[in-house]
């Protein structure tokens, strides 16, 4: 049973280009969150999706970031026009229900680095 | 600023056992979960506690004290695997996670 699959693990983008980083939930898992994480520091939330519908986004940036989990494959969040300060780890976690007794499983990961 | 409180760093010897504490603000709280993260890795799932008390699995146990907005993660029979970081998170409504800064632990031959 496969875990949340991240991809790219590492990416590398140049000042103004475009990310997108993609996450594939855990089998049965409708739940998609999606987290960031500056070096010694812990995750912080951006933006809770269930299926074809964001439920919470109050973590991400208005500007440059979009995030959406179509009916049909996975999760991405997107990043335009990308600055220095984007560069962190970005996990996506997934669960099978919402309640806070629900663990939350984690992808391992995309390292973006801003050039 | 951030909601809840960790040491940043725990040091123990392989064998030993090891608390790493958690303060939290009570605001719309609605449980205390535990993850740990090895360098360049996933963080895990490890314990949750909704209620006081004490939740006991396997090496490592968990306790929370919401009058006193506390918890505690137990690690025993420390072993040199367990060197990782630590993430207290608390439940901030029924589906979003808050972290803590996150407990470096170190274990020593």
């Amino acid at each position: 049973n496969a875990g949340v699959m991240q991809n790219p693990r590492h990416l590398v983008r140049r000042r103004g280009q475009e990310a997108r980083l993609r996450c594939s939930p855990m089998k049965g898992h409708s739940h998609v969150y999606w987290y960031r994480q500056l070096p010694e520091e812990g995750l912080k939330f951006m933006v809770y999706l269930q299926k074809e519908n964001i439920i919470d986004e109050s973590g991400m940036p208005k500007e440059r970031f979009s995030a959406e989990f179509p009916k049909e494959g996975p999760s991405i969040l997107r990043i335009q026009q990308v600055v220095r300060g984007d560069s962190a780890a970005y996990f996506c976690a997934s669960s099978q229900g919402s309640g806070s007794n629900q663990p939350q499983h984690f992808g391992d990961g995309t390292r973006l680095s801003i050039l | 600023g951030q909601s809840l409180e960790q040491p940043s760093e725990v040091t123990a010897v392989e064998g030993a056992i090891v608390q790493i504490n958690c303060t939290y603000q009570t605001s719309g709280f609605y449980g205390l979960s535990w993850y740990q993260q090895h360098d360049g890795g996933a963080p895990t799932f490890l314990s949750y506690n909704a209620l006081d008390g004490l939740e006991e699995t396997g090496r490592f146990s968990s306790f929370l004290s919401r009058s006193d907005s506390y918890g505690y993660l137990l690690l025993q029979e420390l072993q040199m695997k367990d060197s990782a970081s630590y993430f207290c998170a608390r439940g901030d409504s029924s589906y979003k996670l808050i972290f803590g800064s996150g407990t470096r632990l170190l274990v020593r031959p």
